[in-house]
């Protein structure tokens, strides 16, 4: 089992809609969680982080996490073309290091 | 603009050559990270430096040479390297290793071998 399992994708929503980006995970130990936003051939982007369950909102995104069912997932409302990229999640948590999901691609369509 | 700085953005070089990547923060980070990321693949973690001190070495093999000059700076020193070593390498900080603060990018170098 993966220690970070996303949906690789592509997840197609239409432009307005809301994208469900989710991330299971299996370290117990995880205390810290990020979202990253990665374009093709560039850098990831830090947009989220959230540190306890519930919900966190900022702008369009909404992060949300579970730490019983060991799961973190990030809402994005109002999509548009600019947010189709490569989303990552990452945490921290029983090992000092950041361990990445496989990331999913989003594909905001017209 | 990203607050950490990464030079040069491309890199070509030969199986023989010796060259060096350079990364640089102005955000008071104390932990600085060296990344490698392959195509469609999350990025790996290469060394992780905390304090100026080298704390992680995931392995890496010795073709690769991290160096921490002072809580600004770190480079990655690159000596007789592969194809496969073919990337692009990132570098990130963070406030302080172990703290679950967030780890920020930069830009990345795309690093061809030939």
């Amino acid at each position: 089992q993966k220690e970070v399992e996303q949906n690789s994708g592509p997840l197609s929503v239409p432009e307005g809609a809301i994208a469900s980006l989710n991330c299971t995970y299996s370290d117990r130990g995880s205390q810290s969680f990020f979202w990253y936003r990665q374009y093709s051939g560039k850098s990831p982007e830090l947009i989220m982080f959230i540190y306890s369950n519930g919900d966190k909102e900022d702008g369009r995104f909404t992060a949300q996490l579970n730490t019983a069912s060991q799961y973190v997932s990030l809402l994005i409302r109002d999509s548009q073309p600019s947010d189709s990229a490569t989303y990552l999640c990452a945490m921290t948590g029983t090992a000092s290091k950041l361990t990445f999901g496989t990331g999913t691609r989003l594909q905001v369509t017209l | 603009d990203t607050e950490v700085t990464q030079t040069p953005k491309h890199l070509v070089m030969g199986m023989t050559n010796k060259k060096s990547l350079k990364c640089e923060q102005h955000m008071g980070h104390r932990a600085m990270y060296w990344y490698k990321q392959k195509a469609k693949k999350p990025p790996e973690l290469m060394f992780v430096y905390s304090y100026e001190k080298l704390s992680i070495n995931e392995s890496v093999p010795s073709r690769f040479s991290p160096e921490c000059p002072n809580s600004s700076l770190l480079n990655l020193h690159l000596h007789a390297l592969q194809p496969e070593d073919s990337a692009l390498y990132l570098c990130a900080s963070s406030g302080v290793e172990g703290s679950g603060q967030p780890q920020h990018f930069g830009d990345g170098t795309r690093l061809s071998i030939l």
